[in-house]
């Protein structure tokens, strides 16, 4: 049985490029959720994602977006990078939007802004 | 917005003892904490959690107890072995909140 997926692995961009990163829930998870982990800290939220629709959002700039698929994948957008946007991005996925429902995060995608 | 507060940032312990993570919360409308294992290069991996019905929850060597009054939760883990060794989070989530809430983690050392 699949976790999540994420790709790519690791990604080098240039200050004021944009970056997609991918995800894919488990099997039969519905809902998608992602995370920035800047080393040494704790994750943060970003999004949250159910039935294509967004749920929630965290204290990111709009230069942060996301959309989710019929297929509950999802991508995550980052426009005019920053070299603070450097971090691990984490996806978790869960059956549904609530606290009710164990996330579980994918391998991470990890990025570097040169 | 929740804020989670996690204490020690590192903690060594030797092989065979226990070890004691604590964090607090500040939103008092939170009903579900999780606790995440990750390892250097890793993802974060749910090992044990607890709901604010519950007061404690075990498993195996693993334990969490909660005090809603107090607001505070901690992860217990006993008979303490070297694949311990991680960065370990805590978590909220809950009232009009959309994500979890992390804490900043605490490094784990079992010392051999």
């Amino acid at each position: 049985d699949a976790g999540v997926t994420q790709s790519p692995t690791h990604l080098i961009k240039t200050r004021g490029q944009q970056v997609t990163l991918r995800c894919s829930p488990i099997s039969g998870h519905k809902s998608v959720s992602w995370y920035q982990q800047v080393l040494g800290q704790g994750p943060q939220f970003i999004f949250q994602y159910y039935e294509k629709e967004e749920r929630g959002r965290g204290n990111f700039p709009d230069r942060f977006s996301a959309r989710q698929f019929p297929n509950y994948s999802s991508e995550l957008n980052v426009n005019a990078l920053l070299l603070g946007d450097s971090a691990l991005y984490l996806c978790a996925s869960s059956l549904g939007p609530s606290s009710y429902n164990e996330q579980f995060f994918g391998p991470g995608t990890r990025l570097t802004v040169l | 917005g929740e804020n989670v507060e996690q204490h020690p940032s590192t903690l060594s312990v030797q092989e065979g003892d226990s070890a004691v993570i604590k964090c607090t919360y500040s939103d008092s409308a939170s009903n579900y904490f999780p606790w995440y294992k990750q390892e250097l290069g890793k993802r974060p991996q749910l090992i044990i959690d607890i709901r604010s019905n519950v007061g404690e929850k075990k498993d195996q060597r693993i334990a969490v107890t909660l005090n809603k009054t107090a607001k505070h939760f901690s992860l217990h883990i006993t008979e303490t072995q070297p694949e311990d060794s991680a960065v370990y989070f805590c978590a909220a989530w809950g009232g009009g909140a959309d994500g979890l809430t992390f804490g900043k983690g605490t490094h784990l050392i079992i010392q051999p």
